[in-house]
């Protein structure tokens, strides 16, 4: 049961356009939610998150979006730079108790080109 | 402030065989995660250790096992290795407030090859 999901694969983004990275999900419960990206040989680094009760957070180049009726979130970074090709996951958590576990999407490659 | 390691960074084993990865969480943190990622998938929870108490697990079977110590550094053990075994092993660490939403912060992995 894929709880999270990142039905695109791969994404490719020509430098300084913007770079959309959309994320499904299916349990209503979940509490917040994270972006990470992830280079070869190396552990995913946190980069955005975004509680259930908002609907956008933006940090510099990077902004969430949440639509809870749809269960759906993007990741926009904009302007896109060579540096950001790496993988993008999305992850989900339920918070209280249970807040540790993190459920993750399959993951985005993205590919920026100068 | 020191993030998140863990040793070794490589490792290969044979079926049946035991072993131990050691994971140091992030400087202030009291809560660590263990997640495996399988080719082409994204990292799957298998448990969380808080104060040196499980805190949650994952879809895994009791051959998966851990510990935290009192310098919140942590261990997964997995015993009788079997081939789907082979994936990167990761950490991650968090300050463990039970009433927020926790970020947490990724070591480098450990990557295992069952043969």
């Amino acid at each position: 049961d894929q709880q999270v999901k990142q039905n695109s694969p791969s994404l490719s983004v020509q430098e300084g356009r913007i770079s959309i990275l959309n994320c499904d999900y299916t349990n209503s419960m979940f509490d917040y939610f994270l972006w990470y990206k992830k280079y070869p040989a190396e552990g995913p680094t946190f980069l955005i998150s975004i509680s259930s009760i908002k609907d956008k957070n933006e940090d510099g180049r990077f902004t969430v979006f949440l639509n809870k009726s749809a269960k759906h979130l993007s990741l926009h970074i904009v302007p896109s730079q060579p540096g950001d090709s790496a993988v993008y996951f999305c992850a989900a958590g339920l918070g209280g108790t249970s807040y540790g576990k993190l459920t993750f999407g399959q993951g985005t490659i993205l590919t920026v080109h100068p | 402030e020191t993030g998140v390691t863990q040793s070794p960074t490589h490792l290969i084993k044979t079926r049946g065989q035991q072993v131990t990865l050691r994971c140091s969480s992030q400087s202030g943190h009291n809560t660590v995660s263990w997640y495996q990622q399988a080719l082409g998938q994204g990292p799957q929870f298998i448990f969380q250790y808080y104060r040196e108490e499980e805190n949650g697990r994952g879809n895994f079977p009791p051959r998966f096992s851990g510990l935290q110590f009192p310098n919140y550094s942590s261990e997964l053990n997995v015993n009788a290795l079997e081939l789907d075994d082979s994936a990167l092993y990761l950490c991650a660490s968090s300050l463990g407030d039970l009433a927020g939403q926790e970020t947490q912060y990724f070591g480098p992995g450990t990557r295992l090859l069952v043969l």
